[in-house]
């Protein structure tokens, strides 16, 4: 079976850091392109990031280019994302998925919030 | 960047119904697109992709086509488990999703 299992999320003051993480089981993590898409409360979706199988491409959104950085360790099974200078438009449940050229398997969700 | 407009914003139909959702791309985006199901609390759940394949697992009562700039999500027979929001997503340039439509089952 199929998992991806974010942690990480939580409550950060703009202008501060947070590092989500992303364990896969259940497919060869290897072989596949990863990325993260966010969700603001009641809003659509919005892709974020996204990397090649060993990381040699990885490419993000314009709203967060220069401020998050994805990346991944294929001896764990893991995805993570590195978001710096986070602003209250942040705010968002963020999703990894596998991406198979589409987004076909997704985690549940982390929420980050960001708020004085 | 390729904007996806998806119509009606709402949908109310009954069980039974048939269900046409709309998704237009400021571009082409020739067959790259795809359509996700998400329920309240839940993840998107991918249903078809490349304009017209279902995905593993989704009902035959799901059908998507079109190509180009204008797609269609049709639900042959609607189901009170199909209460859902449904959004577009393009992989032709970047990645992008459509605004989203409601379907409410009354």
């Amino acid at each position: 079976e199929v998992q991806l299992v974010e942690s990480g999320g939580g409550s950060v003051q703009p202008g501060g850091s947070l590092r989500l993480s992303c364990s896969i089981s259940g497919f060869t993590f290897s072989s596949y392109w990863m990325g993260w898409v966010r969700q603001a409360p009641g809003k659509g979706l919005e892709w974020v990031a996204n990397m090649n199988q060993d990381g040699s491409k990885k490419y993000h959104g314009d709203s967060v280019k220069g401020r998050f950085t994805i990346s991944r360790d294929n001896a764990k099974n893991s995805l993570d994302l590195q978001m710096n200078s986070l602003r209250a438009e942040d705010t968002a449940v963020y999703y990894c998925a596998r991406d198979n050229d589409y987004f076909d398997h997704w985690g549940q969700g982390a929420l980050v919030t960001v708020s004085s | 960047e390729i904007v996806l407009t998806q119509s009606p914003a709402t949908l109310s139909l009954s069980p039974g119904e048939r269900a046409t959702l709309s998704c237009r791309a400021s571009q082409s985006v020739s067959s790259y697109l795809a359509w996700y199901q998400q329920k309240p609390g839940q993840a998107p759940r991918l249903l078809i992709y490349d304009a017209s394949n279902r995905a593993t697992g989704v009902p035959a009562r799901f059908s998507g086509g079109g190509s180009g700039t204008d797609f269609t999500l049709t639900i042959s027979s609607l189901e009170p488990e199909d209460s859902a929001v449904y959004y577009c997503q393009q992989r032709s340039y970047w990645k992008t999703f459509g605004q989203g439509t409601k379907l409410e089952i009354k």
